[in-house]
Order: C-alpha cells, then structure tokens, then sequence
C-alpha cells in the first residue's frame, strides 16, 4: 500500500522558522515533491529531492532521509502570505505516479 | 499554450446528468494527470497518462469516470450519472516526461452536483 502522513494543522508566528513533516511508505521511490496551495488556488510548486540531503531554495528549505522514508519542509522568517496548506507528494510506482498527501494547513499570526 | 489549461473553470450540474472536463496540457508534456480535490481535503489521484503507454487508472473511484488522452494532447475526464458527493475541484497537471520533473497544475474544474 501507499501512505504519506502529514499533520494536519499547525500555527506560527509571523517571522518565526517552523518544520513540517511528511513521511511516507510507498511501493519504488522516485523523488519528493512539496506543493503550496492557497486557498481556493491550485498548488504551485516549491522543492524537489530525489537524494538525501538538504535543497535550500531562499526561505524555503526541504530535506529528505530516502532510508527513513521521511521529509521536511523548513520555512523561514515567516510571513503571513505563507498561511496556505503545504503538499508533501511522493513520486511511486511504475509509472512514476504523483500521490500527494492530505497537506498541512499553516495558520501564520502577526 | 503557456499553462496547464482546463475547461469549463467552474460547472453546476444537476444529479444525474453527465460531465465533460477538459485540460490542455503545456505543449511538449508527455506525462499528464487528473486529480480531485474535495473542499479542506488533499488531492486524491485519480488517472495517469504517460506518453502512448496504457493510462493507470488505478484511482478511478468508480465505473461513473472514465478519461481519454490522444497522443500528448488535450484529455477530457467524463462523469457519468453524477451525484452530489462529486462535488469538487478536478485538477489537471502535466509535466515533461518521467520521474523528476516539476508537475504544473491547472487551476482546476470546480464541479457542483445539485
């Protein structure tokens, strides 16, 4: 089967770093993907990690441990436009099939 | 085109009825994806299509829904007889070949079934 968790919800305060999980089991591994979706908006793209490691890309960062079946996304210096809901989605499979987790909804308070 | 292009953008249908959505993908892109996406859910996979290989529809929740992709073109998502848990945001995403490559999303179908 095929599984990728994420919590549901979390909270920050504006200019704060905070951490959002994603693991996942899923049969092959092809890369990790991680989306932000506005509300009402279609998801844009953020990160890509195919090896482990860090990808640092300006405030957002993304990390993957392939052994582990584990990801985070790490913002930084929070601002309230990153209050949106962040997709974990794990390329699996064959065919390469994109299978997104249910997301993370960021609430960010001044 | 520039983006992923889907049509219509927003459509009102009463139970029963039949439902046509179509997405043009970005001029090149060979993978091609729907999924759906319920109000404050994630998105749910439903088909696949990669270049002329079989389509997997592995995530077709019923027989109601079928796709249809010609080629590397345009790909239409029929519902048939809808009903009301229907109701949702169908999104298309297309990218450039296989595994690695950045999936571009439309900005979606939003179906209402009443």
């Amino acid at each position: 089967g095929q599984n990728i968790d994420q919590p549901t919800e979390m909270t920050a305060t504006e200019g704060a770093i905070v951490q959002i999980n994603c693991t996942y089991q899923t049969s092959g591994f092809n890369g990790l993907f991680w989306y932000q979706q506005h509300a009402g908006e279609a998801p844009t793209f953020l990160s890509y990690n195919v090896l482990d490691g860090l990808e640092e890309k300006g405030r957002f960062s993304s990390f993957l441990s392939r052994s582990k079946g584990y990801s985070y996304l790490l913002l930084k210096e929070l601002q309230m436009k990153d209050s949106a809901s962040y997709l974990c989605a794990v390329f699996s499979g064959g065919y390469n099939k994109l299978i997104f987790g249910a997301g993370t909804r960021l609430a960010v308070h001044p | 085109g520039a983006g992923v292009s889907q049509s219509p953008s927003n459509k009102v249908t009463e139970k029963g009825k039949d439902v046509e959505l179509r997405c043009d993908p970005i001029s090149g892109h060979t993978a091609l994806y729907w999924y759906r996406q319920r109000l404050g859910q994630g998105l749910e996979f439903l088909i696949y299509f990669q270049g002329n290989s079989a389509p997997d529809k592995s995530g077709l929740p019923s027989d109601r829904f079928s796709a249809e992709r010609t080629g590397e073109s345009v790909s239409t998502l029929t519902i048939q007889r809808t009903q009301q848990e229907d109701s949702a945001v169908y999104l298309c995403a297309s990218a450039p070949g296989r595994a690695g490559n950045t999936i571009y999303f439309g900005e979606g179908s939003w179906l209402t079934v009443v």
